[in-house]
């Protein structure tokens, strides 16, 4: 049984690149949720999706960011143009449904050069 | 609003003696509580969570907690700590709508010989 599966675990990117980090949510989630976590932090609350739809975005930056989750295949986290405060551990978990344990993946730690 | 505070930024102990981490939750209804567990590179693992009946919980790794609500607390103890304890730990509470997790900024647990 598989758990939250992240990747890549790491991936360093030059300013004004994109990055794209991928999760694949534990058999049978359909919630996942990113976080971000900066150096000395805790995580804080990026955007929570379901199957097709995002439900809650409210800790995303307002631009460069997006997430998606298809219907098929992982969710993904895009940033746009990165810049050097992009850089952190961006940490992707799923549950079964609302209100439930979070899972999470091992994370992608972002260096923006 | 909902917040988690984590008084304590670092804490060491000596291998053997018993441990107590304090979280103190800020929420305006019974509140959904985790500890989770990071290893250094790793991601996040749980430990233990309440969700509604008897206040003190038993967690994996001899982790317990007990839920106070008159304090708003949710203090993680172990009797007994193994160098292999040595890590990062958060408190979180799930926000009312129950979309995102609250973390706290984490404890770092050092053990010493």
């Amino acid at each position: 049984n598989a758990g939250v599966m992240q990747n890549p675990r790491h991936l360093v990117r030059r300013r004004g690149q994109e990055a794209r980090l991928r999760c694949s949510p534990m058999k049978g989630h359909s919630h996942v949720y990113w976080y971000r976590q900066l150096p000395e932090e805790g995580l804080k609350f990026m955007v929570y999706l379901q199957k097709e739809n995002i439900i809650d975005e409210s800790g995303m930056p307002k631009e460069r960011f997006s997430a998606e989750f298809p219907k098929e295949g992982p969710s993904i986290l895009r940033i746009q143009q990165v810049v050097r405060g992009d850089s952190a551990a961006y940490f992707c978990a799923s549950s079964l449904q609302g209100i439930d344990i979070q899972y999470f993946g091992a994370g992608t730690r972002l260096s923006v050069l | 609003a909902q917040s988690v505070t984590q008084p304590d930024i670092h804490i060491t102990v000596s291998e053997g003696a018993s441990l107590e981490l304090r979280c103190n939750y800020s929420y305006g209804a019974t509140p959904y509580l985790f500890w989770y567990v990071q290893s250094p590179g790793q991601g996040l693992q749980l430990l233990l969570k309440y969700f509604s009946g008897d206040t003190l919980v038993q967690g994996i790794k001899g982790f317990e907690a007990e839920f106070k609500r008159s304090q708003s607390s949710f203090n993680l103890r172990k009797p007994s700590v193994h160098w292999s304890d040595a890590a990062e730990y958060f408190c979180a509470v799930v926000s009312m709508t129950g979309n995102q997790f609250y973390f706290g900024t984490g404890t770092s647990l050092t053990v010493i010989p």
